[in-house]
């Protein structure tokens, strides 16, 4: 399986500054097709998670762009460029290009600092 | 409105079986592969089985295979995870998803396996 690890696991972050997660894969996320299935997560406390990015930097429907992410390979970023009151929560990265089974990072918390 | 019901979660106990159940509205339901994903209490997320639009194909994570069965009936927009000889480990909340890029998700239900 592939291992997808997160860093940091706990970020707190002042009102008003920019926020970035890490995330690695174990091995290298390039599709045969060419694309690269990689996909940020957004969980509030108490909801369910809200898919923000796909296929590395797609922001989905709805998500402000403050929200932007990058990488290839097996190297990716999420990053944040002000943070709001309404970003709190947990941040997951998943991987779908080695797709049995797709396979999330643990989770990195963002707290108002 | 993308929008995905569970329903059926509940308390059972170990070695005891559950069936969930989730309804789709709001997008063309029979095109899509549908994905159960979990989150035990305090945790991540683990993906646990997906079904192929015409559901002649299902994916399994190791932890469930030969236990858990997911299915579809697409007259009804719906998709299902039967769960049996349930595991205090299977507790969690149980998302539906669309896709196996699961880009909408459920509210969740609650499985509680506990004697």
């Amino acid at each position: 399986d592939v291992v997808m690890t997160q860093s940091p696991l706990s970020l707190p972050v002042t009102l008003g500054q920019p926020a970035s997660i890490s995330c690695r894969s174990s091995q290298s996320l390039v599709n045969s097709d060419g694309n690269t299935y990689l996909s940020w997560f957004q969980q509030r406390p108490g909801q369910s998670p809200r898919r923000l990015i796909n296929k590395v930097s797609n922001r989905d429907s709805g998500v402000p762009d403050r929200f932007s992410g990058s990488g290839s390979g097996t190297d990716f970023t999420l990053k944040i460029s002000r943070v709001e009151a309404e970003d709190v929560g947990f941040y997951y990265c998943m991987q779908a290009t080695h797709w049995l089974p797709i396979t999330f990072g643990q989770g990195t918390r963002l707290e108002i600092k | 409105e993308v929008q995905l019901v569970e329903s059926g979660g509940g308390l059972v106990r170990p070695g005891g079986s559950l069936r969930l159940s989730c309804a789709g509205s709001g997008f063309s339901f029979s095109p899509y592969w549908m994905s159960w994903v979990r989150q035990a209490p305090g945790k991540g997320l683990e993906w646990v089985a997906r079904i192929k639009p015409d559901g002649s194909e299902e994916h399994y994570v190791d932890s469930v295979r030969g236990r858990f069965t997911i299915s579809r009936d697409n007259a009804k927009n719906s998709v299902f995870l039967q769960m049996n000889n349930l595991r205090a480990e299977d507790t969690a909340v149980y998302y539906c998803a669309r896709g196996v890029g699961v880009d909408y998700w459920g509210q969740g239900s609650l499985v509680t396996v506990s004697s």
